[in-house]
């Protein structure tokens, strides 16, 4: 069954100090998505992207954020500059129409 | 404002114990409501959509359903294997926004 794959599964990073974290939508998706998830809390949404253009943000998708899909696979959340309050679980999800299907997971630490 | 409240917070079942989970929502154009099931340190895992009120959704142990203000998730003779996080989550009021608002969640534990 096919399934959104990320990498890495953690990655700790000073504060100050850029990441990228990567996705691997399912084939044939259209829309993908960025959340994120502070230990303890809800689910929130960051990013939607389709068509090669940001389609819908949220408050927390400042300009220390950006999106892309660097080929025809992979699709990835740069943080520019780190701080502590990034640390989360941030989830890829990818859907064909309208049910989300998420990937396991970055857990980003940052120091 | 909160658009999405899931009770209760923690429910604890014994096995074959059957019981519900609550979602409410206040979104008034309805365009879906999702339910997934998240264990700890994973991603949220698809269970069901719900698009009308008095559609029902099954799957093994668990049954959706949904009203005009809220959605119930039957768990029936659950097994500790049923143990998780459940989350609701509908998207924004806004047609062509896909963006999905996430409960709190309920989490289960069931025992032995």
């Amino acid at each position: 069954e096919p399934e959104v794959t990320q990498t890495p599964s953690h990655q700790v990073t000073q504060m100050g100090q850029e990441v990228i974290l990567r996705c691997v939508p399912i084939s044939n998706h259209l829309y993908f998505y960025w959340y994120r998830q502070i230990l303890g809390q809800k689910v929130e949404f960051l990013v939607s992207f389709y068509n090669n253009e940001i389609s819908e943000k949220s408050e927390i998708f400042d300009d220390q954020f950006s999106v892309e899909r660097p080929d025809g696979s992979n699709f990835t959340l740069k943080i520019r500059s780190t701080k502590l309050e990034d640390s989360a679980m941030y989830f890829c999800a990818s859907t064909g129409g309208w049910e989300q299907f998420f990937g396991p997971g970055t857990r980003l630490t940052v120091l | 404002e909160d658009q999405v409240t899931q009770s209760p917070e923690a429910l604890r079942l014994q096995e074959g114990e059957s019981s519900s989970l609550n979602c409410s929502y206040t979104v008034s154009g309805l365009r879906g409501l999702f339910w997934y099931r998240q264990d700890p340190g994973k991603g949220p895992e698809f269970l069901f959509t719900l698009y009308s009120a008095g559609e029902e959704k099954e799957k093994e142990r668990l049954k959706a359903t949904l009203t005009k203000k809220e959605s119930f998730l039957h768990i029936t003779a659950p097994k500790p294997e049923d143990s998780a996080t459940y989350l609701c989550a509908v998207p924004s009021e806004d047609t062509g926004r896909r963006a999905l608002t996430f409960g709190s969640g309920t989490r289960l534990q069931v025992q032995p």
